[in-house]
């Protein structure tokens, strides 16, 4: 069981927008920044998202986060069939003095 | 440029130890927290736990503290993940990452991972 909550799967055709919602805590997203990340089969995880809603260099402007409350979204826009991949979540655990992910999503694009 | 570049594949017996390793090249290592995390065959990341390259601070989580050990070696800008007895539920790959400036931002570079695997 994560820390931070995120639906296993979401779809959507190419071209249409999706979101992925990840719920935590306030001694987590509510009070700390969140990272989003995507991870291609095989290869390591790969920064998308920074301090809620900053764009690494090099990362589309397809990609996208928010963040209110203890929820925060990472939306991406215009999909692609090279955006299939797991994406997860991460923040600080004040509390718990622990970084902590999401369980990750399985993006599929049909 | 930012490079983190893990040491290759293991194949252990349970039991044994193990150590291995991440150097770091086109930053500053210390003035970085760096860490490892976790991905079992098929599931999620785990975070495992940081240090801080300059004084080797460390924070382990729960999950994994005094079953791994994380140093670094700051004279060749090398952390290391260590086990003093392997289990088969090790089997996994570690990832080694760079905290984004503070222990409290989550990483921005990853090691390419290092697959580890446990069987008698």
């Amino acid at each position: 069981q994560s820390v931070l909550t995120q639906p296993p799967s979401v779809s959507a055709a190419p071209g249409e927008k999706v979101s992925i919602s990840c719920s935590g805590s306030p001694s987590n997203v509510g009070n700390n920044f969140v990272s989003w990340y995507q991870q291609l089969p095989g290869t390591a995880p790969k920064l998308l998202i920074f301090d809620n809603g900053k764009r690494p260099s090099g990362i589309s402007d397809r990609f996208s986060g928010s963040k209110s409350g203890t929820s925060a979204t990472l939306a991406i826009t215009g999909l692609q069939t090279g955006d299939e991949a797991d994406y997860y979540c991460a923040a600080w655990d004040s509390s718990l003095s622990v970084g902590v992910f999401g369980g990750g999503t399985k993006l599929t694009v049909l | 440029e930012v490079q983190l570049v893990q040491s290759g594949p293991e194949v252990k017996k349970p039991g044994e130890s193990l150590k291995i390793s991440c150097k770091a090249s086109g930053y500053k290592f210390t003035t970085y927290w760096i860490g490892w995390v976790r991905q079992m065959p098929g599931k999620g990341l785990e975070w495992m736990g940081i240090i801080y390259a300059s004084d080797s601070d460390t924070k382990y989580s729960p999950s994994f503290k005094g079953q791994v050990t994380i140093s670094v070696d700051k004279s060749i800008n090398t952390a290391y993940l260590q086990w003093s007895s392997l289990q088969t539920s090790d089997t996994a790959t570690y990832f080694c990452a760079r905290h984004a400036g503070s222990y409290y931002r989550m990483p921005d570079f990853w090691g390419q991972g290092t697959l580890v695997s446990i069987s008698s």
